[in-house]
């Protein structure tokens, strides 16, 4: 059974730290890493995606991949209340008969207190 | 920006009916999804659609579920003889093209079975 596992939370940050979420999944062959914010209630929201070990930056988010360890983390810079919220970590085997089948991870609650 | 977009938002049905979920995917996009989310639980896979036919299918997807493209802009999920475990948000996603695109979700269709 292949796994993608996350922190619950909640994680509590304050207003303008760093927030991090941590990730980790089961199946080595794992190409393709994506993080989406969900809202209560509301759908999941694309926030970054990785396909490289390194580092990846897009404005306040950073994703960092290390497929030896087979981990991925979302950091999120000067945490705002609207980040608020459930982030969850989809894994994509990435095999060609796979057809982009993503595996969520439970996800991490973050609230950002004022 | 071209987003997913689900019809209805919320569904109610009777225990035993049918229902037509129904999702129009992002305009260039060839890869198409169902997910679902029980209150609570995990973002669950349930089917991928390439190129007019069924890509994969989660255990979930049994012969109570179908999907159809039957034009160019919609993509139906028909659950068939409801059940009260069916109740849960239902996510339509499309990616693409070319592979390992990451995926777009739509706001969802709440399904409450009674």
């Amino acid at each position: 059974q292949k796994e993608v596992e996350q922190n619950s939370g909640p994680l509590s940050v304050p207003e303008g730290a760093i927030a991090s979420l941590n990730c980790t999944y089961s199946d080595r062959g794992s190409q393709s890493f994506f993080w989406y914010r969900q809202y209560s209630g509301k759908s999941p929201e694309l926030i970054m995606f990785i396909y490289s070990n390194g580092d990846k930056e897009d404005g306040r988010f950073t994703a960092q991949l290390n497929k030896a360890s087979q981990y991925v983390s979302l950091l999120i810079r000067d945490s705002q209340p609207s980040d608020s919220a459930t982030y969850l970590c989809a894994v994509h085997e990435g095999t060609t008969d796979s057809w982009g089948k993503l595996q969520f991870g439970a996800g991490t609650q973050v609230v950002v207190t004022p | 920006e071209p987003e997913v977009t689900q019809t209805p938002s919320h569904q109610v049905t009777q225990m035993g009916q049918e229902v037509i979920l129904r999702c129009v995917p992002i305009s260039n996009h060839l890869y198409f999804y169902w997910y679902r989310q029980i209150l609570g639980q995990k973002v669950e896979f349930l089917v991928s659609f390439y190129n007019n036919e069924i890509s994969e299918k989660s255990e979930i997807f049994d012969d109570q579920f179908s999907v159809e493209r039957p034009d160019g802009s919609n993509f139906t999920l028909k659950i068939r003889s409801t059940k009260l475990e069916d109740s849960a948000m239902y996510f339509c996603a499309s990616a693409g093209p070319g592979s390992n695109q990451p995926q777009h979700f739509g706001d969802g269709t709440r399904l409450s079975i009674l």
